[in-house]
């Protein structure tokens, strides 16, 4: 059973305009949210991440929002660049075992010229 | 400050063989963590490590196992190798902490033949 699901496995965006990924959980337990960006052949690479307290953080271009009620959160890039082009994870962990990270199946994502 | 590094990058083995792979974290960084990405099960939760001692399990069976050194450094090991043991093995660095970032490291890639 999925604890952290990406529903979108592909998502396509043109250049300047905005991405919106999405991920649901379904543990109540989970506090703790990241994101990460993954290229072929390479280790998955922080982007940013939000506390169970929070219900935004922003960090230039991108954006997370969390939605406690409905266990939902989403990352917005904006502007979308041509480099944003990868596999997107969501990843969650829980207070005591926060050196568990769950993780989503991935969005990739294009970003079109 | 240097990133997480794993070593070997690549690895061919055969059924029934063992191996280590091994993990340098980031330097101040006691929590290290192992993960098995394939592409149907995507990422997978293997093992935490934090003061040389297990803190959290996945669920893997026996044959993968672990261990983390005085200086931090973490070794994975699999006996009885399967086909189904191909897969790239990322290994992680935090702090610790509850709340802490996980930073990975470029991963192993093993093919199983």
């Amino acid at each position: 059973d999925q604890q952290v699901k990406q529903n979108s496995p592909s998502l396509s965006v043109q250049e300047g305009r905005i991405s919106i990924l999405n991920c649901d959980y379904t543990n109540s337990m989970f506090d703790y949210f990241l994101w990460y960006k993954k290229y072929p052949a390479e280790g998955p690479t922080f982007l940013i991440s939000i506390s169970s307290i929070k219900d935004k953080n922003e960090d230039g271009r991108f954006t997370v929002f969390l939605n406690k009620s409905a266990k939902h959160l989403s990352l917005h890039i904006v502007p979308s660049q041509p480099g944003d082009s990868a596999v997107y994870f969501c990843a969650a962990s829980a207070g005591r075992s926060q050196g568990n990270l769950i993780f989503g199946k991935g969005t990739k994502l294009s970003v079109k010229p | 400050k240097a990133g997480v590094t794993q070593t070997p990058r690549y690895l061919i083995k055969t059924r029934g063989q063992q191996v280590t792979l091994s993990c340098s974290p980031i330097s101040g960084h006691r929590s290290v963590s192992w993960y098995q990405q394939t592409p149907g099960q995507g990422l997978q939760f293997l093992f935490e490590y934090f003061s040389e001692t297990q803190r959290n399990k996945g669920n893997f069976p026996g044959r993968f196992s672990g261990r983390q050194f005085s200086n931090s450094r973490s070794e994975m090991n699999v006996s009885t190798l399967e086909l189904g043991d191909s897969a790239l093995y990322l290994c992680a660095s935090s702090l610790g902490s509850s709340g802490d970032t996980q930073y990975f490291g470029p991963g192993t890639r093993l093919t199983v033949l």
